[in-house]
């Protein structure tokens, strides 16, 4: 079993929806969580982490962390054609390495 | 401008032949990082540097080899690909304490026929 599961999508919406992406995971160790976005052929970049269990807002983004449910979402209001791309979640215990989901690919229609 | 660059972006080779991946970065930062991605799946850590003359293994076993001679440049070594190790490579760097911040280069698409 994978240590972090989080749907391939791919996930498809109109321009200006309410989308929401998540992970699960099963290492109770985990502290810190990021949500990475990856645009076609270009690295991943860090869109917002969270310690610990609770809500962070950036704009449009809002995460948010449930470690009793060992569960973390990324909301994204108003949903713009250029947040199309893969979506991963990842997750630091401990020993500082980091733990990455599979990505969920994301496709704003406008 | 602070950034992280990898070449080639590319790269098709036949099997046998020596690579070297090459990774720089101009934001002084500590750790550096080599990830695996295949498409569809997630970042698989394949070796990491803590500083100058510090390199670990990552949790995917690979048969590359990695050197940490200046603090900006960390490539990746393969003595012989093989078909196998068709995948992208992922290059990225962090601070020493702030290691869920990771910057990451565009990437290297290596094919092995």
């Amino acid at each position: 079993q994978k240590e972090v599961e989080q749907d391939p999508g791919p996930l498809s919406v109109p321009e200006g929806a309410i989308v929401s992406l998540n992970c699960t995971y099963s290492n109770s160790a985990f502290q810190y969580f990021m949500w990475y976005r990856q645009y076609s052929r270009k690295g991943p970049e860090l869109l917002m982490y969270t310690y610990s269990s609770g809500n962070k807002e950036d704009g449009r983004f809002t995460a948010q962390v449930d470690k009793s449910s060992k569960y973390i979402s990324l909301f994204i209001r108003d949903s713009q054609p250029s947040d199309s791309a893969t979506y991963l979640c990842a997750m630091r215990n401990a020993g500082n390495m980091l733990t990455f989901g599979g990505g969920t690919r994301l496709m704003v229609k406008p | 401008e602070a950034d992280i660059y990898q070449t080639p972006r590319y790269l098709v080779i036949g099997t046998g032949k020596k690579i070297t991946l090459e990774c720089s970065q101009t934001m002084g930062h500590d750790k550096m990082y080599w990830y695996q991605q295949d498409p569809g799946m997630e970042l698989h850590l394949i070796h990491y540097s803590y500083g100058v003359n510090s390199t670990e293994k990552g949790d995917l076993s690979s048969e590359s080899t990695v050197s940490r001679i200046r603090t900006e440049h960390f490539p990746l070594t393969l003595e012989s690909a093989r078909p196998s190790h068709t995948s992208q490579y992922l290059c990225a760097s962090s601070r020493r304490e702030h290691n869920y911040e990771q910057y990451f280069g565009p990437g290297t698409r290596l094919t092995v026929t």
